[in-house]
């Protein structure tokens, strides 16, 4: 089914491990946008990508780092990670320039111990 | 900048008894407003959106809301709660261009039978 494809889906790490999480659209979508949820906290965006070739920094981008591969693929990386990295992680995408809403995947569950 | 408050983080209803979910926010552009919902370990599915033209908007599973621009309000109804909607509901505040899609907080939806 066409959507948006989260790798993987759970994760434990130890403090200062490294690790990428993968995600990939099949939709088209020009944008993609990297989230991650907290308890009583909503959706906090870390970083997205308006286009293939361009990424930018969101609401908390520290401890992060992107890589827009191709228009399909758009992966956050975890260079040292942290206790306070324990999250879960939504990759999302939408069609164009206009919001009509974004496709969200499945999710990443991240603890850091 | 843009905002979003969802009141109550918890909100518990009967089955088959009107279903009343609060949203507020704060916009400098014209909003486009969403609901999204989330069932347990899954990802977010988008409910329903308002962007431009009539302001009461249908979206799917018997949802609806209301864009009140005067009392900048987006809140999410349904006439009567079924069990299957036991889930967390998120409002969203964006721009047209979406590229900084801000999320509320949450609302769990409890249904009692």
């Amino acid at each position: 089914n066409a959507g948006v494809t989260q790798t993987p889906k759970f994760q434990v790490l130890k403090t200062g491990q490294s690790m990428t999480l993968q995600c990939a659209q099949d939709m088209n979508h020009n944008s993609m946008y990297w989230y991650r949820q907290d308890p009583g906290m909503g959706l906090r965006l870390i970083y997205y990508s308006a286009s293939e070739g361009t990424t930018d920094k969101g609401e908390v981008p520290n401890g992060y780092n992107v890589s827009r591969l191709n228009k399909r693929e758009f992966s956050l990386r975890l260079e040292s990670a942290a206790p306070s990295q324990t999250s879960v992680y939504f990759c999302a995408s939408v069609a164009a320039a206009t919001n009509y809403g974004y496709t969200f995947g499945s999710g990443t569950r991240l603890t850091v111990v | 900048a843009q905002s979003v408050t969802q009141l109550g983080s918890h909100v518990s209803v009967s089955e088959g008894a009107l279903v009343l979910l609060r949203c507020n926010y704060s916009s400098s552009v014209p909003p486009y407003l969403f609901w999204y919902v989330q069932y347990p370990n899954q990802g977010l599915q988008l409910l329903l959106k308002y962007t431009t033209g009539a302001t009461l908007v249908k979206g799917i599973n018997g949802f609806e809301a209301e864009f009140k621009k005067s009392e900048t309000s987006f809140h999410l109804t349904k006439p009567s709660a079924h069990m299957s909607d036991a889930a967390e509901y998120f409002c969203a505040v964006s721009d047209a261009g979406g590229f900084k899609t801000i999320f509320g907080a949450g609302t769990r939806l409890f249904v009692k039978a």
